[in-house]
């Protein structure tokens, strides 16, 4: 059984641009949650998203922002890109909200 | 605010060591309460699960327990090795007014030395 697929693995940007992460979860999954890690605030929840719609938002600016399609694939977006958002992205499966989490590898994007 | 908190932060302990690694969370109303490991710069792997009504879960030389009223989970390894050389992450699910996701600790960095 596939675990969860985050595309790409490695980022670079340039401040000011935007970037579009991908997430595939496990198969049958269908709530999708996207994590912010870095070393100074640890893992933050940023979004969750079941059967197409959001359904939670953490604490984080409208520059975030996400969409899952009907196969339960999951984008994230962030655009004007700042230095802070250097971070490891995780993105999280789960059968239906509130249950088991399952992580994928994660994409490390950083900003010049 | 619900909050995650792990001690030590660090632990550093000889190859064969029983261990115990601490969790509390400031609300009792949960839906579930989840252990990861992290392996430098890579995803979190997940560990136990344990759901609100239950006291303990086991898996392998693991075992996490989980007691509610007092705000408390422990991660017990027995045998330690080298493999589990790691950091590891509590996450809570809380399922009070303004639960967002899960509420992670800051994670206990633990060295087995061989």
């Amino acid at each position: 059984k596939a675990g969860v697929t985050q595309t790409p693995r490695y980022l670079i940007k340039t401040r000011g641009q935007q970037v579009t992460l991908s997430c595939s979860p496990i198969s049958g999954h269908r709530s999708v949650s996207w994590y912010q890690q870095t070393p100074g605030q640890g893992l933050q929840f940023l979004f969750e998203y079941f059967s197409e719609t959001q359904r939670n938002k953490g604490n984080f600016p409208g520059r975030f922002s996400g969409r899952q399609f009907s196969n339960s694939r999951s984008e994230m977006n962030v655009s004007t890109l700042e230095l802070g958002d250097s971070a490891l992205y995780l993105c999280a499966s789960s059968l239906w909200s509130n249950t088991e989490a399952f992580f994928g590898q994660g994409t490390r994007l950083t900003v010049v | 605010k619900q909050e995650v908190t792990q001690i030590p932060a660090a632990l550093s302990v000889p190859e064969g060591e029983n261990l115990v690694l601490n969790c509390s969370f400031t609300d009792s109303a949960i839906y579930n309460l989840q252990w990861f490991r992290q392996d430098p710069g890579k995803g979190l792997t997940s560990l136990l699960l344990i759901q609100s009504s239950q006291r303990e879960q086991t898996s392998g030389r693991l075992n996490a327990s989980l007691d509610k009223s007092s705000g408390r989970s422990t991660l017990y390894i027995a045998a330690s090795q080298p493999g589990d050389s790691a950091t590891y992450l509590c996450a809570v699910q809380f399922s009070g007014g303004g639960a967002d996701g899960l509420t992670f600790g800051k994670g206990t960095h633990l060295i087995i030395q061989p």
